[in-house]
């Protein structure tokens, strides 16, 4: 069954550094999301991207934050300077249908990311 | 806005015996409804989910949930529960027009063998 994978499991960085987290979706799917969970709390929408660009976003995706997706099979996500705040889980995740919210979204098993 | 309400943080059960985990939702209007679980070191995985119809969904392994416009809730269930669902269990909503889901903060479900 195919699954969205992403890459590393775990990142470790120092505050002021960029990132960058890698998701590869499943092939077919039209709609890519990142996901993110800060520990002990909820896990929290940051942005969704559909043909080429950003279809919407939250508040918490500021100018330090871009997505992506720079050969037709990665989504990537890219914090410029990273700060303490941003350590937390990141989850990418993919939607097979366009035009619909309501298709089920697929996740990855998440990147770790821990700013010291 | 929308939000999502799950009230149980921790539920401890023995094996056989039955689940609910609440969850509530704040928007009155046309909602879809998920359940995700996450086993440990493992991905967000679907349970179950509601669109419209039938308000008792059925999802995989056993587990059941039943929307509930009135009381804008949308509570998981399952009669006998096995060790093996031991995970954290999260109630979601699809909060926007491109489909981003609004979640819960998730309940942690141990359940002793």
């Amino acid at each position: 069954e195919p699954e969205v994978t992403q890459t590393p499991s775990h990142q470790v960085t120092q505050m002021g550094q960029e990132v960058i987290l890698r998701c590869v979706p499943i092939s077919n799917h039209l709609y890519f999301y990142w996901y993110r969970q800060i520990l002990g709390q909820k896990v929290e929408f940051l942005v969704s991207f559909y043909n080429n660009e950003i279809s919407e976003k939250s508040e918490i995706f500021d100018d330090q934050f871009s997505v992506e997706r720079p050969d037709g099979s990665n989504f990537t996500l890219k914090i410029r300077s990273t700060k303490l705040e941003d350590s937390a889980m990141y989850f990418c995740a993919s939607r097979p249908l366009a035009g619909n919210p309501k298709g089920e979204q697929y996740f990855g098993p998440g990147t770790r990311l821990t700013v010291t | 806005a929308q939000s999502v309400s799950q009230h149980n943080h921790h539920v401890i059960l023995s094996e056989a015996a039955s689940l609910e985990l609440g969850c509530n939702y704040s928007y009155g209007g046309t909602v879809n409804l998920f359940w995700y679980v996450q086993y440990p070191g493992q991905h967000l995985q679907l349970l179950l989910k509601y669109f419209s119809g039938d308000p008792l969904v059925k999802g995989i392994k056993g587990f059941e949930a039943e929307f509930i416009k009135s009381k804008f809730s949308f509570n998981l269930r399952k009669p006998s529960v096995q060790w093996s669902d031991t995970a954290e269990y999260f109630c979601a909503v699809v909060g926007g027009s491109q489909g981003n889901l609004i979640f819960g903060k998730g309940t942690k479900l141990s359940v002793k063998p």
